[in-house]
């Protein structure tokens, strides 16, 4: 079966660094795409892989190795409004998105 | 703001009751999608709609029932729930692009008594 890991819940520090890490097993690969999804508010595109390597935009920066079929989030700088849901998605052969069930992110000050 | 607006936010209902929720987006996109989110699991694809035609429906059961009755429109249509149905239902749009990334609504928090 397809199958997306990463951790339910996480705890960081203001100002600090933290790597949310996402791996999965799916019937081929099409890219992976990582989601913020605050409280009570909709999922929001944060980036996207489908290259080996590192992306990076401002605070929030994601890498892929396709061949460990392993991700990670890095979001650097924490401030207390990046406390939320970081959802990773994988889209697998057929171009279906799989989703993993989110790592909750907590900020402390 | 996303661009994809859902109604209503919150809604109760009893296992007897017929109700909907309404998804609407202002952003131009042909695919339009129903998910499930349930506490600590992933999203679960209920239906895709491309140009207005259903794609996909993931064996969902029928007391779910989607319209689509144009492509900036989209409706789930609910009768009989079951109180496991309770949820937040989510529409997204999209799919298309460079990284056919999906817009989201905020979703529809469902509680089935």
């Amino acid at each position: 079966g397809q199958n997306i890991d990463q951790p339910t819940e996480m705890t960081a520090t203001e100002g600090a660094i933290v790597q949310i890490n996402c791996t999965y097993q799916t019937s081929g690969f099409n890219g992976l795409f990582w989601y913020q999804q605050h409280a009570g508010e909709a999922p929001t595109f944060l980036s996207y892989n489908v290259l080996d390597g590192l992306e990076e935009k401002g605070r929030f920066s994601s890498f892929l190795s396709r061949s460990k079929g392993y991700s990670y989030l890095l979001l650097k700088e924490l401030q207390m409004k990046d406390s939320a849901s970081y959802l990773c998605a994988v889209t697998d052969s057929n171009y279906q998105l799989i989703w993993g069930a989110g790592t909750k992110l907590i900020i402390k000050p | 703001e996303t661009g994809v607006t859902q109604t209503p936010r919150h809604l109760v209902m009893g296992m007897t009751n017929k109700k909907s929720l309404k998804c609407e987006q202002h952003l131009g996109h042909n695919a339009m999608y129903w998910y499930k989110q349930s506490a600590k699991k992933p999203l679960e694809l209920m239906f895709v709609y491309n140009f207005k035609e259903q794609t996909e429906n993931n064996s969902v059961p029928s007391r779910f029932s989607p319209e689509c009755p144009n492509s900036s429109h989209l409706f789930l249509h609910l009768h009989t729930l079951q109180p496991e149905d309770s949820a937040l239902y989510l529409c997204a749009s999209g799919g298309g692009g460079d990284t056919g990334e999906l817009f989201f609504g905020e979703g529809s928090r469902l509680t089935v008594l």
